[in-house]
């Protein structure tokens, strides 16, 4: 699986907009870049996905750098319920049966600041 | 549409023991799979399971162990456990249609202890 590398740790204050980096620079082709996230003393839950152009959705946005070796992941107006892991995570676009695995890297601890 | 279920959701057992773990997935979700989270490895994949046939596997001992069922719940067992097997155990499942699945729904997890 192609490698992801993120910060360790970000902190953003409340009500603000928080940017979180993912480095993905051997992403190849075929892998999709997907965004997970881990609240305290829960199982992770999907946030966004994207292949090449740039992604909204209800919870964040996804920007994709041109080259694809690097994402940032959006979220438009940090809440105090926003504090959580985050995982940068690729998949290979020709997935089919039986290949569900996601490979977790050690991610980004979000801290918000009320 | 209830969530991925798993329970118990603690268990405290003594090195040696056994201990199951079950998960229900999504209604209609066909694929399940298991995480083992610790603070050391964090999240690794253990193994995944669809249509009652283990697909996928993790680098983990053969003391870990799984299996699915007809309705699509799944289990996993632990032999002999070690003190090292204490960790949050999660369980995903997802729709597995034959197309790169982009959600994965996670049940909260089996916090384990082994003293």
């Amino acid at each position: 699986d192609a490698k992801t590398t993120q910060p360790n740790s970000m902190e953003s204050n409340e009500e603000e907009p928080v940017h979180l980096p993912c480095n993905h620079s051997t992403i190849s082709g075929t892998d999709y870049i997907h965004w997970y996230r881990q609240l305290p003393s829960q199982g992770p839950e999907y946030v966004i996905h994207g292949l090449t152009s740039n992604v909204n959705n209800r919870m964040a946005s996804l920007a994709i750098a041109e080259d694809r070796k690097s994402s940032t992941l959006i979220l438009h107006r940090a809440t105090l319920r926003d504090a959580a892991v985050y995982y940068c995570i690729l998949r290979d676009i020709r997935t089919n049966f039986g290949n569900e695995k996601l490979t977790f890297g050690t991610g980004t601890r979000l801290t918000i600041i009320p | 549409k209830a969530g991925v279920t798993q329970t118990p959701r603690y268990l405290i057992k003594t090195r040696g023991q056994q201990v199951t773990l079950s998960c229900s997935p999504i209604s209609g979700h066909r694929s399940v799979s298991w995480y083992q989270q610790t603070p050391g490895q964090g999240l690794q994949f253990l193994f995944e399971y669809f249509s009652e046939t283990q697909r996928n596997k993790g680098n983990f001992p053969g003391r870990f162990s799984g299996r699915q069922f007809s309705n699509s719940r799944s289990e996993m067992n632990v032999s002999t456990l070690e003190l090292g097997d204490s960790a949050l155990y999660l369980c995903a499942s997802s729709l597995a249609l034959g197309l790169v699945n982009h959600e994965q729904y996670f049940g909260p997890g089996t916090r384990l202890t082994v003293t």
